[in-house]
């Protein structure tokens, strides 16, 4: 099956800055989504992003499927956006995501 | 967009007791949906794939005698841990494709906390 790494595993930031992680996978993709797992659990969908470019406020993403691999861009950091950062990707029909192991982001003010 | 709700959100039980946590796709049909299940600082990992009306699809080395589910309608799909242990804690959340809504996009319910005592 697909293969999907996240890197860093780890960042910490100081707040305002900006920061890029990035996720690699192994085969083509009909899907790759980026998500925010707040810490109550919940999954909060970011980007459904399997080709192009996305922006929503200070959060952007792209992804180069020829490349296999996706970015996902932080401007202007928060602490609120502390938190893990998921990729998950699916290369065919109705196949289920396979996740990241995440990015855990620390915003410090 | 799509919502996908799961009930319980937290549910505390006795080691040898059974669970029941419902899956429900609220405004779309889901005739797939799939179960992921998190230990704490650990990624998803995909549990299996339930398909309305036919049996479920395990992933290697997940039990399917111990976690029974059931897809009876289109919009609601349940996962059973049987005879739960104290390792089966965990966070168990469920996730539900949308097709007819033109895209493979995948949507996910809050989770739910399972402790098991």
């Amino acid at each position: 099956g697909i293969q999907v790494e996240q890197s860093p595993p780890d960042l910490i930031l100081q707040e305002g800055a900006n920061s890029t992680l990035r996720c690699n996978f192994s085969d083509s993709v009909n899907n790759l989504q980026w998500f925010h797992q707040n810490p109550w659990g919940q999954l909060i969908n970011l980007f459904y992003i399997p080709s192009g470019t996305k922006q929503n406020g200070r959060l952007s993403a792209t992804t180069v499927a020829t490349e296999r691999y996706s970015l996902l861009y932080i401007s202007s950091s928060q602490t609120t956006d502390s938190g893990v950062y998921f990729c998950a990707a699916r290369n065919s029909g109705n196949t289920p995501l396979v996740f990241g192991k995440g990015t855990r982001l620390s915003v410090i003010a | 967009g799509a919502v996908v709700s799961q009930h319980p959100s937290r549910v505390i039980c006795k080691s040898g007791t059974s669970v029941k946590i419902e899956c429900r796709s609220l405004d779309f049909q889901a005739t797939t949906m799939f179960w992921y299940r998190q230990f704490p600082k650990q990624s998803l990992m995909l549990m299996a794939t339930s398909n309305e009306g036919s049996k479920a699809t395990y992933e290697q080395g997940v039990e399917k005698d111990k976690f029974l589910i059931n897809h009876a309608s289109l919009t609601l799909s349940t996962l059973t841990v049987t005879s739960a242990h104290p390792e089966d804690s965990s966070f168990y959340i469920c996730s539900a494709a949308a097709p007819g809504r033109g895209s493979y996009e995948q949507y996910f319910g809050p989770g739910t906390r399972l402790t098991v005592t």
